[in-house]
């Protein structure tokens, strides 16, 4: 089976701009999760989409939001973006209700400027 | 609330010895413990877990212990090679869904 994969794999945005990352799952694979990783916080869970329904959420403010597609495939938004953004954003599916294993995407580093 | 305290923040051993990672957790539900490798400019990957009704997982040079009293679980690597070089990340889930709670990470460094 092909991996979990992400697009774009690199962004270059403006302080105010918005941002759309992608992320397609394993094939077969409902739940995705997103992760946004930085030196200083480490790995901090953003949300969980599970058949097209947010299951769970992290503590991040609401400029950050998500969807997932009947297919499964996921998309997450950052509005108004922040320095502070400035992140390496990670996806990883999971067959949820088979295991719990989740699998990763190679992420998409955004860079804000 | 939820949260993985991870210690060491960063080990150095030699080739050929012995490397254990520690992690505790705070969610008494949390039920299903992965380790994570990461090396330089690459994905988490899954290299080992263990579910809350096993004490111990094993699968070769790499196993994981945990204790569901202490709300405790460790990644320990023998034989280390210098390939093992990266940073580990501990993490929890409960079976509420898909969030991982992740420790802060270990850089591992294994010398020739």
């Amino acid at each position: 089976k092909a991996g979990v994969t992400q697009t774009p794999r690199y962004l270059i945005k403006t302080r105010g701009q918005q941002v759309t990352l992608s992320c397609s799952p394993i094939s077969g694979h409902r739940s995705v999760s997103w992760y946004q990783q930085t030196p200083g916080q480490g790995l901090q869970f953003l949300f969980e989409y599970f058949s097209e329904t947010q299951r769970n959420k992290g503590n991040f403010p609401g400029r950050f939001s998500g969807r997932q597609f009947s297919n499964s495939r996921s998309e997450m938004n950052v509005s108004t973006l922040e320095l502070g953004d400035s992140a390496l954003y990670l996806c990883a599916s999971s067959s949820w209700g088979l295991s719990y294993e989740q699998y990763f995407g190679p992420g998409t580093r955004l860079t804000v400027t | 609330g939820e949260n993985v305290e991870q210690h060491p923040s960063t080990l150095s051993v030699q080739e050929g010895d012995s490397a254990v990672i520690k992690c505790t957790y705070s969610d008494s539900a949390s039920n299903y413990f992965p380790w994570y490798k990461q090396e330089l400019g690459k994905r988490p990957q899954l290299i080992i877990d263990i579910r809350s009704n096993v004490g111990e997982k094993k699968d070769q040079r790499i196993a994981v212990t945990l204790n569901k009293t202490a709300k405790h679980f460790s990644l320990h690597i023998t034989e280390t090679q210098p390939e093992d070089s990266a940073v580990y990340f501990c993490a929890a889930i409960n079976n509420q869904g898909g969030k991982l709670i992740f420790g802060q990470g270990t850089e591992l460094s294994v010398k020739p």
